[in-house]
């Protein structure tokens, strides 16, 4: 069974600090890697998706993929009490579909 | 242009009943999804169509649930004989072709199984 898997949270971090979140994937058959974000009754919003190993950064969010130890992160930098909120990781196979995981909670305190 | 939108936004049935929801993607996006979502869990994927095709419907949860989308645009979910396990947020979201990155998610109906 295809299983994401994220740490419910919440992860609490005062303003301006770096948040660090963090996803594992079983299916090494992944392909593509997503970030999103959820605030709360809404619905989910891309964040950011990355393909290949390493790092790629756009403004204060950076995804890091390790695909041999099928690990996705999300950083997010300078954090805002506006990016409180919960961070959903997804993960695409060949198959087009998308297989999130449970989401984090992420505080960011003034 | 609009975004994805979903009706009705909140639906309230009983036990048995049988419900129909609505999708309306984004002008032009040929792909399209359909998921379910519950308190403090990711969306489960259901099933998407590439035009008026159903491509994947593995995560149909059994034959109470089907999913139309006859001229590749809307989309209908239809649920039969509801249970109160049914009870969740049910997300739509539309992506440009299949393979596109970028899904935009509509806002969800919300179903309440009494």
């Amino acid at each position: 069974q295809k299983e994401v898997e994220q740490n419910s949270g919440p992860l609490s971090v005062p303003e301006g600090a770096i948040a660090s979140l963090n996803c594992t994937y079983s299916d090494r058959g992944s392909q593509s890697f997503f970030w999103y974000r959820q605030y709360s009754g809404k619905s989910p919003e891309l964040i950011m998706f990355i393909y290949s190993n390493g790092d790629k950064e756009d403004g204060r969010f950076t995804a890091q993929l390790n695909k041999a130890s099928q690990y996705v992160s999300l950083l997010i930098r300078d954090s805002q009490p506006s990016d409180s909120a919960t961070y959903l990781c997804a993960v695409r196979n060949y198959g087009q579909n998308f297989v999130f995981g449970p989401g984090t909670r992420l505080s960011v305190l003034p | 242009g609009a975004g994805v939108s979903q009706t009705p936004s909140n639906k309230v049935t009983e036990k048995g009943k049988y419900v129909e929801l609505r999708c309306d993607p984004i002008s032009g996006h040929t792909a399209l999804y359909w998921y379910r979502q519950s308190l403090g869990q990711g969306p489960e994927f259901l099933i998407y169509f590439q035009g008026t095709g159903a491509a994947d419907d593995s995560g149909l949860p059994n034959d109470r649930f089907f999913a139309v989308r006859p001229e590749g645009s809307v989309s209908t979910l239809k649920i039969q004989r509801t249970e109160r396990g049914d009870s969740a947020v049910y997300l739509c979201a539309s992506s440009l072709a299949a393979g596109a990155e970028t899904q935009y998610f509509g806002p969800g109906t919300r179903l309440l199984v009494l």
